[in-house]
């Protein structure tokens, strides 16, 4: 158990639907990133927050959003999906650079 | 876009062999960074190197980083069964609670009994 909690560990919906993805983050990170990894894009950074305020964002589709609570876990939206979007979904935490990243096991999420 | 590059992206030794794999990247960085990905499963942070040095030891790990060549290496040594994975070069470029990674496509390490 690596501390960074993501639920569900799998996931299956048809296409037009909405799901949510959620994350907590190991104990004392202010940090979570989510991550989007499929076989030919390999892991796509999508957003960070940082202490319940976006601090960056990366290759996020507008269908998708997320957000921080002030209890540091986070929820990664995804909305009006496509068959594109099935892959495995990461949360990962930080509190410093020396420490690196800690990843949770992922969601897979398949749409049908 | 992808800021490390792996390379080879599939390597199979035998147990107890040397494994090496190389991260090309593009931009300065703050740290390099490598993580081990057992099939399906999440990430696992093996070892971090600044850009101020050139080389790191863990366990079985080795870590070098030519920051003119931009590029580094990851070699594992007497290699077990158990370390088949996939291993992944991460770079930092940016700093303080922007810190964010850049993952490359990986390398398939496979150890063979």
């Amino acid at each position: 158990d690596s501390g960074v909690t993501q639920t569900p560990k799998h996931l299956i919906t048809a296409t037009g639907q909405r799901v949510t993805l959620r994350c907590s983050p190991r104990s004392g990170d202010l940090s979570v990133y989510w991550y989007q990894q499929s076989l030919d894009q390999g892991l796509q950074f999508l957003i960070q927050y940082y202490n319940g305020e976006e601090r960056a964002k990366g290759n996020i589709l507008e269908r998708f959003s997320a957000q921080q609570f002030p209890d540091l876990h986070s929820e990664l939206n995804l909305s009006s999906l496509e068959l594109g979007d099935s892959a495995l979904y990461f949360c990962a935490s930080s509190n410093t650079v020396t420490n690196g990243y800690t990843f949770g096991s992922g969601t897979r999420l398949t749409v049908v | 876009s992808q800021q490390g590059e792996e390379d080879p992206q599939a390597l199979s030794i035998q147990e107890g062999e040397n494994a090496t794999m190389n991260c090309s990247y593009k931009t300065s960085i703050n740290n390099l960074q490598w993580y081990r990905q057992n099939s399906g499963r999440g990430l696992v942070h093996l070892i971090l190197i600044r850009s101020n040095e050139r080389e790191k030891h863990s366990g079985r790990l080795r870590v070098t980083l030519d920051t003119s060549k931009k590029s580094s290496s990851l070699l594992i040594t007497a290699s077990r069964a158990a370390d088949t994975a996939s291993y992944f070069c991460a770079t930092d470029a940016g700093g303080g609670s922007n810190y964010k990674l850049t993952f490359g496509k990986g390398t398939l390490l496979t150890v063979n009994p």
